[in-house]
C-alpha cells in the first residue's frame, strides 16, 4: 500500500537558521506529492505541492522537490521565523489508481527559537 | 466561500453513547472526505464522497460508524456505542474544480469518549 515517512521531531532550530524535514514515500501508482502545516490551535493548511518528478513546489520561502528516483519530497527552508513553529505533516495521494485519500506522514514538529 | 466548518469543535460524551458530527464544505465542492487523527499522529483517511456517493470506505471504518451525505452538500458522520478508542480529531476536508487533488481542511471535531 502507500505510505509516507517523515523524520521525527521535534526538530528544535535557532531563527534565521536553515531547515530540511525529511520525507520519502511508498506508492502503488504516481503519486501527487503534498506538505500540509498544522499551526498551533489552527486546522491542516495546504504549504505546497508538486504533482509530478521535478517539479519543485514552492510558499512561503519553503520549497519542496519532487524526486521521483530516490522517492522522496524534503520540505526547506533558507532561514526560519518563530512565526514558522507547527507541526509539518507530508502526504501523498494516488489519483490513478481510483483512490482520492491523502495518505499522511506522522507529522514532524518544529520549534523555532529567538 | 467561508471554507470548510464543523460542527461541534468539541464533544464529551460516555462510553456507550451515539455522537453525529457535521461537515458543511465549501460550497462549490464536490468531494469531501473524512480523516481521524489520534494525538501525534498524522491524519488517517476514514471515507469519501463525490456527490452524494460514497465510493471508498477505509477498513478504519467499523460497522459502528457510518457518514451520509444526502444532497452532496454537508456530510454527517455518527458513530454508535463509542468507546474509548474513539477518542480523537474528526477532520473533514473537500476538494473540487479543476485541481481536484488539493484538499481543504476544516478545524476538526475532538471527540473524548469518558
Amino acid at each position: 500500500g502507500d505510505s509516507v515517512t517523515q523524520m521525527e521531531g521535534p526538530v528544535t532550530l535557532s531563527e534565521e537558521a536553515f531547515l530540511t524535514i525529511n520525507c520519502t514515500y511508498t506508492a502503488t501508482g504516481y503519486p501527487s506529492l503534498f506538505w500540509y502545516v498544522q499551526y498551533p490551535g489552527e486546522g491542516l493548511q495546504l504549504l505546497l505541492k508538486a504533482t509530478k518528478a521535478d517539479d519543485k513546489g514552492s510558499n512561503k520561502g519553503f520549497e519542496a522537490t519532487y524526486r521521483k528516483e530516490t522517492t522522496s519530497f524534503h520540505l526547506e527552508k533558507g532561514s526560519v521565523q518563530v512565526s514558522d513553529s507547527a507541526v509539518y505533516f507530508c502526504a501523498l495521494s494516488v489519483a490513478d489508481t481510483g483512490r482520492r485519500a491523502l495518505t499522511f506522514g506522522s507529522g514532524t514538529r518544529l520549534q523555532v527559537q529567538p | 466561500d467561508t471554507g470548510v466548518s464543523q460542527d461541534p469543535r468539541h464533544k464529551i460524551t460516555k462510553r456507550g453513547q451515539n455522537v453525529t458530527f457535521r461537515c458543511d464544505p465549501i460550497s462549490e465542492h464536490n468531494r469531501l472526505y473524512w480523516y481521524r487523527q489520534t494525538l501525534g499522529q498524522g491524519p488517517e483517511f476514514l471515507t469519501y464522497f463525490q456527490n452524494e456517493a460514497q465510493l471508498e470506505k477505509s477498513r478504519l471504518l467499523s460497522d459502528r460508524f457510518s457518514a451520509e451525505r444526502p444532497k452532496g452538500s454537508f456530510s454527517t458522520l455518527e458513530i454508535q456505542r463509542t468507546e474509548q478508542g474513539d477518542s480523537a480529531m474528526y477532520l473533514c476536508a473537500s476538494s473540487g474544480g479543476p485541481d481536484y487533488n488539493e484538499q481543504f481542511f476544516g478545524p476538526g471535531t475532538r471527540l473524548t469518549v469518558l
